[in-house]
């Protein structure tokens, strides 16, 4: 149980392009999403965190205009980064959990975004 | 939030039980200890959680100490396959989304 589907798994694309990236709880209600991004040979940094039906909340240093996030059902939460540029490339990873007390974060496989 | 330090990399025989520690001196009685693992160009894969028992599954054994400052993560017999970057995290315990920050992790490496 506890399936996280990302996809796109890989993007490349130009400068200046939009990338959507979608993340989806195939076999639970993720009352709560969260994207991070993960640049090489460095850990994971969160970047916001998503309640279904409400805005987003996001890390400081994180441009809530670059990144924007729709957590609109209960299966489903989208990362959108708007006008990408090589320096946005990273690995982008979603995580999701039922809300329910401490039950743990379940992650997706990441999305490798390469901006050429 | 309570921070945690791990070794940066371990080696561990295939076959072997692998005992990976994280200390977290500053953890807050509320605040539960996860631990997840990221094989390379993956997602992180949750691994086992606790509050103050040990804890078991399938995958792993964790061992709390009793003052809670410190836990270990016991792999009972490591393949190949448990290579990775394993990490402990505390979560946050005032946050109610359950936030993880990570931190640099282990890098495990099992050698045949």
């Amino acid at each position: 149980g506890a399936v996280v589907s990302q996809h796109p798994s890989r993007v490349i694309c130009k400068s200046g392009t939009s990338v959507k990236i979608e993340c989806r709880s195939l076999d639970f209600q993720a009352t709560t999403m969260f994207w991070y991004r993960q640049f090489p040979k460095q850990s994971l940094m969160l970047m916001a965190t998503s309640n279904e039906g409400s805005k987003a909340t996001y890390e400081q240093g994180v441009e809530k205009d670059k990144f924007l996030i729709n957590h609109a059902s209960l299966t489903l939460s989208t990362l959108t980064v708007t006008s990408a540029h090589p320096e946005d490339s990273s690995f982008y990873i979603c995580s999701a959990r039922d809300g329910r007390g401490y039950q743990p974060q379940h992650f997706g496989d990441g999305t490798r975004l390469s901006i050429l | 939030d309570a921070k945690t330090t791990q070794p940066p990399s371990m080696d561990c025989a295939e076959g072997r039980a692998a005992n990976l520690p994280c200390n977290h001196s500053t953890i807050s009685g509320n605040e539960y200890v996860y631990w997840y693992r990221q094989i390379h160009s993956q997602g992180p894969q949750y691994i086992i959680h606790g509050l103050k028992n040990n804890e078991t599954n399938e995958m792993a054994s964790l061992i709390i100490t009793e003052d809670r400052k410190s836990s270990t993560l016991i792999l009972p017999h490591a393949t190949l396959r448990d290579t990775a970057v394993y990490y402990c995290i505390v979560r946050v315990a005032t946050d109610s989304w359950g936030k993880l920050q990570f931190g640099a992790g282990t890098q495990v490496v099992v050698t045949p």
